[in-house]
């Protein structure tokens, strides 16, 4: 059964520290996006690859974030250095652009920043 | 830019009653629709999607939607809640014609009380 995998699922780190979190997207997908959900803003769409390339990262603050895809099988998103008001669930969704698609979503990477 | 408004955040209903969801979005093309549901501490699960065709869908778990282009509206229903349907829907609208990103509402949170 075929799924999108983050990891970690929980992440408790201090103002100021580095934070990294890992999706592996579906294998053969070839559009992923990063989402962050909070209770105030609701699921805002950070970042988004196609074919590895970034086409979008606009929703993201640029001065601490970053997301890459170093392979087909790896996205990362960074926060550095991380703030409070980061504290949010991360989510790593991926699909197949084209007709008939959807995003398949991972279970999400809970992040609270203290 | 499109746009997705869920204007209930929370409804209430007996189990065993009907449900009916509202979702209507903004966007001057045809659009792709989708309804997702998330259980805490989980992510995004598909219920079901709309890309042409006939304007009834059906979904996972006894799940309906039906699009209205007059209305600019594509409702969620069921006919008969259960408890575990309990969770958190969201209605999204993704661009056409070969390329999307989808844009979530804010979302709606469905009680059930036995």
């Amino acid at each position: 059964d075929a799924r999108v995998t983050q990891t970690p699922r929980h992440k408790v780190t201090e103002m100021g520290q580095e934070v990294t979190m890992r999706c592996q997207p579906i294998l053969g997908h070839n559009t992923v996006f990063w989402y962050r959900q909070t209770m105030m803003q609701g699921l805002e769409l950070l970042a988004y690859f196609r074919n590895r390339a970034p086409l979008d990262d606009s929703g993201m603050p640029k001065d601490r974030f970053s997301a890459e895809m170093p392979d087909a099988t790896l996205a990362t998103l960074k926060i550095q250095p991380s703030e409070p008001r980061d504290s949010a669930v991360y989510f790593c969704a991926s699909g197949d652009l084209g007709v008939n698609t959807e995003a398949f979503f991972g279970q999400g990477t809970r992040l609270t920043v203290v | 830019a499109q746009s997705v408004t869920q204007p209930d955040i929370h409804i209430t209903v007996s189990e065993g009653a009907s449900l009916e969801l509202r979702c209507n979005y903004s966007y001057g093309a045809t659009p792709y629709l989708f309804w997702y549901v998330q259980s805490p501490g989980q992510g995004l699960q598909l219920l079901l999607k709309y890309f042409s065709g006939d304007t009834l869908v059906q979904g996972i778990k006894g799940f309906e939607a039906e699009f209205k282009r007059s209305q600019s509206s594509f409702n969620l229903r069921k006919p008969s809640v259960h408890w575990s349907d309990a969770a958190e829907y969201f209605c999204a609208v993704g661009l056409s014609g070969g390329s999307y990103i989808p844009t979530f509402g804010r979302g709606t949170s469905l009680i059930v009380h036995p």
